[in-house]
């Protein structure tokens, strides 16, 4: 069965630290994969989608095949980054297996 | 533009008793739609989804239940709540595409 492991339930940071956030996936066939964030008190939205390969708000994400691999990152984090993050691999048709989702905080 | 509205926010309910959901979308025909639970450290786990009218998949054996009596509207049904059924409740949709749109979700605690 298609998985998503976010191994850390809280990553805590200074302001312009560096920030990864882990997720490890398992699908048979060629992935495709969401970084969704949910703000306190907005909705779940979706951050990034690996095929578009853009940066949002300061956010990449890599693909990584070989290590079945799709952390975020950001080079300095800024406290309005405090959110849940999950990530997230798309199954057949629009169906989203999500993982546990990891809380950032970004401490001034 | 489209919008997706669930209700209630919050909601308290005993064991044993029924539980009604609702989610609507508009702004948007024919969208596909998705029951989501989101439990402490287990993640978003999908519940349900549908394609169509009357047309309802079951991710998970459980406890409830979903319908799609019109286009835009999902309801997640129980007839006897437990314990474990406590949870955050988000609806989504999405289009053509590949985007999932959320609710702003439901919070129940079954006492």
């Amino acid at each position: 069965a298609q998985r998503v492991t976010q191994p850390e339930k809280l990553l805590s940071v200074f302001k312009g630290a560096p920030v990864e956030l882990k997720c490890n996936y398992s699908y048979s066939g060629s992935p495709e994969l969401f970084w969704y964030v949910q703000y306190s008190r907005q909705r779940l939205q979706l951050l990034l989608r690996h095929i578009s390969r853009e940066s949002i708000k300061g956010f990449t994400a890599d693909l990584n095949k070989g290590e079945t691999s799709f952390h975020l990152k950001k080079p300095f984090a800024q406290e309005e980054d405090s959110a849940m993050y999950y990530c997230a691999l798309r199954e057949y048709g629009n169906k989203l297996v999500f993982g546990a989702g990891t809380i950032l905080r970004v401490k001034s | 533009s489209q919008t997706i509205h669930q209700w209630p926010a919050t909601l308290v309910q005993p064991v044993g008793s029924p539980l009604s959901l609702e989610c609507t979308v508009e702004g948007t025909s024919n969208p596909n739609l998705y029951w989501y639970r989101q439990a402490a450290g287990r993640g978003l786990q999908l519940l349900f989804y549908s394609v169509g009218i009357g047309q309802i998949s079951s991710e998970v054996p459980q406890n409830l239940s979903a319908s799609r009596p019109q286009d835009r509207q999902f309801i997640l049904s129980s007839k006897k709540l437990l314990l474990s059924d406590s949870g955050f409740y988000l609806c989504a949709w999405s289009g053509g595409g590949w985007e999932q749109y959320f609710g702003p979700g439901t919070r129940l605690t079954v006492t």
